[in-house]
């Protein structure tokens, strides 16, 4: 069983839907959770960065922390076409010693226009 | 731009050769980490530094890799003998005293 788990989809949605993105994670040692947008063939780039548990919102993103469950959802609202891209999730925890990150599969989202 | 910057973007060599990339950090940023990703899958941690020194390293990381980072501030990941299963995009981000990590565009590696 992967440590950090995510539907790889592709999940394809119209202009202007709320999507919903998510991952599990087995490691209760994990303090922080992190949204990466990926392009294909770019580098990832930083979405939303969150500690522990709650919700974080940043302009049409909302980030969500259940550590209890040990789940973590990502929300886009008024998608865009511009919004196509893979999303990964990202985990790390200080507590185990270490600052490297631990990455989903990555969702391919297709918002159609 | 300040961001993270690798080179090359894309290399492409014959099963045996060595290669070596680079990566300059942002400005500042004492922690460098390196990564692995191969198509449909999410990166995979390979090494860490801070400052200088090389603080962990994964299993994945084989007798044939070897990064450094000699004054603190760039750094290079060579591979030795490249095999085709060294074939995928190799990322480099770097973070400074907090946690979050800013990515380069990568350096894509073909091995024929």
């Amino acid at each position: 069983q992967k440590e950090v788990e995510q539907d790889p989809g592709p999940l394809s949605v119209p202009e202007g839907a709320i999507v919903s993105l998510n991952c599990t994670y087995s490691n209760s040692a994990f303090q922080y959770f992190m949204w990466y947008r990926q392009y294909s063939r770019k580098g990832p780039e930083l979405l939303m960065y969150t500690y522990s548990s709650g919700n974080k919102e940043d302009g049409r993103f909302t980030a969500q922390v259940d550590k209890s469950s040990k789940y973590i959802s990502l929300f886009i609202r008024d998608s865009q076409p511009s919004d196509s891209a893979t999303y990964l999730c990202a985990m790390s925890g200080r507590a185990s010693g270490t600052y490297k990150y631990i990455f989903g599969t990555g969702t391919r989202l297709k918002v159609l226009a | 731009d300040t961001g993270v910057s690798q080179d090359p973007r894309h290399k492409i060599t014959k099963r045996g050769q060595n290669v070596t990339f680079r990566c300059d950090p942002i400005s500042e940023h004492n922690r460098l980490y390196w990564y692995r990703q191969t198509l449909g899958q999410g990166p995979e941690f390979l090494t860490y530094f801070q400052n200088e020194a090389q603080l962990e390293k994964s299993r994945l990381l084989s007798d044939r890799f070897s990064a450094e980072r000699p004054k603190g501030s760039f750094s290079t990941l060579e591979i030795q003998r490249t095999e085709q299963g060294d074939s995928a995009m190799y990322l480099c981000a770097s973070s400074s005293g907090g946690n979050e990590q800013f990515f380069g565009p990568g350096t894509r590696l073909t091995v024929l």
